[in-house]
């Protein structure tokens, strides 16, 4: 059974970077063709697709937030972590992390975590 | 970027109706879509991935077709479990997008 848990602080002030971890369990990252992808919503709105990364550690970013974003892997913790830099209110969004699949069907989201809120306010 | 319009944006119906929501692209995405449901509060389940592909454990209820820029999914008969808000997604490209959503309301 495949699941996966943002954590990360709650509110972070204006200008701050933004931390989040994603904790799996049920797969790994070093599987030909998984991935492990962050995903945004704002309250009230749709969602908004932030980064990727790939078993074969490659990265992929939103290109209007890629110069704020780093995304990166911990294999044998099981964790991907997401940096957000320099922070804004109109950053608060619930923050999901998902799994893409190795299989054919490309960047689909098969698994979602819970999503954890993040406010930013000063 | 890909651009993804939904429509509607609201919709209202009954249970038992037949219901199509549609999303269409700014260009070519081939059949690379998926389509997700998301209920306030929680995350988005998927629901159809490669525009007409069932994700395991949906319910048969469910279908997607489509392809090039224009895609739809169809619920043959609205249950109550189905109102909810659906997201298309396209990963023709390595910059995903996702749809502006599509609320089902009761009507």
């Amino acid at each position: 059974q495949i699941t996966l848990k943002e954590s990360g602080p709650t509110l972070v002030k204006p200008t701050q970077t933004l931390t989040l971890t994603c904790t799996f369990s049920g797969f790994s990252l070093s599987t030909s063709g998984v991935g492990v992808g962050w995903i945004r919503q704002p309250p009230g709105k749709a969602l908004e697709w932030l980064a990727l990364i790939y078993w074969d550690d490659d990265k992929r970013y939103s290109p209007s937030l890629k110069s704020r974003l780093t995304i990166t892997k911990d294999t044998s913790k099981n964790q991907v972590v997401l940096t957000m830099t320099n922070m804004d209110p109109v950053d608060t969004a619930t923050y999901y992390c998902a799994h893409r699949p190795a299989i054919a069907a490309g960047d689909a989201f098969d698994i979602w975590g819970q999503g954890t809120m993040v406010t930013v306010s000063s | 970027d890909i651009q993804m319009t939904q429509s509607p944006s609201t919709l209202s119906a009954s249970v038992g109706d037949r219901v199509t929501i549609t999303c269409r692209a700014s260009q070519s995405i081939s059949s690379w879509l998926a389509w997700y449901q998301q209920k306030p509060g929680k995350a988005p389940k998927l629901l159809i991935y490669k525009a007409s592909s069932l994700e395991s454990g949906v319910p048969s209820r469910f279908s997607g077709s489509g392809s090039g820029t224009e895609f739809t999914l169809t619920i043959s008969s609205l249950q109550p479990d189905d109102f909810a808000t659906y997201y298309c997604q396209q990963y023709n490209s390595y910059r995903l997008t996702f749809g502006g959503g599509t609320k089902v309301e009761i009507k």
